[in-house]
């Protein structure tokens, strides 16, 4: 099973400020990586798949990098509605599809 | 607007069998879809539990094979998942989803199951 570790746990952050959020596979993953967020209550929101392609209407702001193992999610400028956790997740060798632990973006 | 809804049990006794469905609304369940359930402990991060394909091939976490059944009723527009011989830990939000892939990007708003005596 493919082991995800997403850094740091809780990143504070300023609104308009840049996050970047990381995430280590144990193993290659290629470009089979995806990246939720998800708000309190809520369910978990598809944001970036295939490391670097934003979902339906996810707006610019959000960008995601990397290949092999190193994976990065960026958001340029934080807006209020951007506070959330994320969560990576691969999908190159399932089953079983594995999520890292999540890192939650938190108003500093 | 397709959309998922999830229904069941919210409290299921230890060593039970949990029960969930979910029903599609506005797609029909053999449209050509990953069916997919993912579960989430209260405070914790997402498991994914299994998937089915519209061909009907099913796929499972091998940590929960053995006590999973993931199914669908097309006449229902319905997937469902069977959990046996559960315990406190099987305590979670359970999802379901649907993806073109594995990647899932829509989901029902998540149905809360304890497990408890």
């Amino acid at each position: 099973e493919i082991v995800l570790t997403q850094s740091p746990a809780t990143l504070s952050v300023s609104p308009g400020e840049r996050a970047t959020l990381y995430c280590r596979a144990s193993q290659s993953v290629s470009i089979n990586v995806a990246w939720y967020q998800q708000k309190p209550g809520q369910a978990p929101r598809l944001v970036i798949y295939d490391v670097a392609t934003r979902a339906t209407g996810i707006p610019a702001r959000f960008s995601g990098s990397g290949s092999g193992t190193e994976f990065t999610l960026t958001i340029s400028s934080l807006q209020s509605e951007d506070f959330a956790v994320y969560y990576c997740q691969q999908y190159n060798d399932w089953p079983p599809v594995t999520f890292g632990g999540g890192s939650k973006v938190e108003i500093k | 607007q397709p959309q998922l809804q999830e229904s069941g049990p919210g409290l299921v006794k230890p060593s039970e069998t949990l029960s969930l469905r979910c029903t599609v609304s506005g797609d029909s369940s053999s449209s050509p879809y990953y069916w997919v359930w993912i579960r989430q402990p209260p405070g914790k991060g997402l498991e994914w539990i299994g998937t089915i394909y519209y061909s009907g091939s099913i796929y499972y976490n091998p940590s929960l094979k053995s006590r999973l059944t993931i199914s669908r009723d097309t006449s229902n527009n319905q997937f469902s998942l069977k959990m046996t011989s559960v315990t406190a830990a099987d305590t979670a939000v359970y999802y379901c989803a649907r993806g073109i892939s594995v990647v899932t990007s829509l989901w029902g708003q998540g149905t809360l199951v304890i497990v408890s005596s």
